[in-house]
């Protein structure tokens, strides 16, 4: 899990309420990502960012934001819009896109669950 | 747009034999990826293998790149318990695309 540091492990969420999952990271990798993990299944990417103040939608953003104010940082908000929330969500890491040895270093994971 | 699978689902074996998973992607790479993900927590990169090449080693694990069919193969040789994990592919391409994963069980 080097140098990503996820926080909390769990989070419980009331309906209609917003919650913020923390991702730091100190790599001074370029880019972050946030994938949704659900139970048996791969990893489905909801948004990644490769520089400051600038990000991407993945495959599934709706429900969900993200900010990139700092290089170390890349906060995950799960908005009262998505309505099944319940998953791992993981943020990664890596040194930049595009590179053709590319590779992710990951954090250890949030578990989300709605109350 | 998920563009690894990996077959089997699942795999259970003894210690010491070798466990095959594979995995197949649907677009062009740059390269393609394992990594091993022990329950509840990170995945962690195991081996990665670039477009242009067709086999790789790294300690027990061998990986193996078919861009033709498409396809790529993770062997653990001589498994142990503390092998027993869930492993990805993950095919790069614009972006890292998951499969959905080869549960290993290995019985001690």
């Amino acid at each position: 899990d080097g140098g990503i540091t996820q926080s909390p492990k769990y989070l419980f969420r009331k309906e209609g309420q917003n919650v913020t999952l923390s991702c730091e990271q100190n790599l001074n990798h370029d880019a972050m990502y946030w994938y949704r993990q659900d139970p048996g299944q791969g990893l489905r990417l909801i948004y990644y960012s490769q520089i400051v103040n600038d990000f991407q939608k993945g495959d599934i953003a709706e429900g969900y934001s993200v900010s990139r104010e700092k290089k170390e940082s890349f906060p995950l908000t799960v908005t009262s819009a998505q309505k099944n929330p319940t998953a791992f969500y993981l943020c990664a890491s890596s040194v930049e896109t595009g590179a053709a040895n590319e590779k992710l270093f990951f954090g250890s994971g949030t578990q989300l669950s709605v109350l | 747009s998920q563009q690894g699978e990996e077959d089997p689902q699942a795999l259970s074996i003894q210690e010491g034999e070798n466990a095959t998973m594979n995995c197949s992607y649907k677009t062009s790479i740059n390269n393609l990826q394992w990594y091993r993900q022990n329950s509840g927590r990170g995945l962690v990169h195991l081996i990665l293998i670039r477009s242009n090449e067709r086999e790789k080693h790294s300690g027990r694990l061998r990986v193996t790149l078919d861009t033709s069919k498409k396809s790529s193969s993770l062997l653990i040789t001589a498994s142990r318990a503390a092998d027993t994990a869930s492993y990805f592919c993950a095919a790069y391409g614009q972006n890292f695309v998951f499969g959905p994963g080869t549960r290993l069980s290995v019985l001690p």
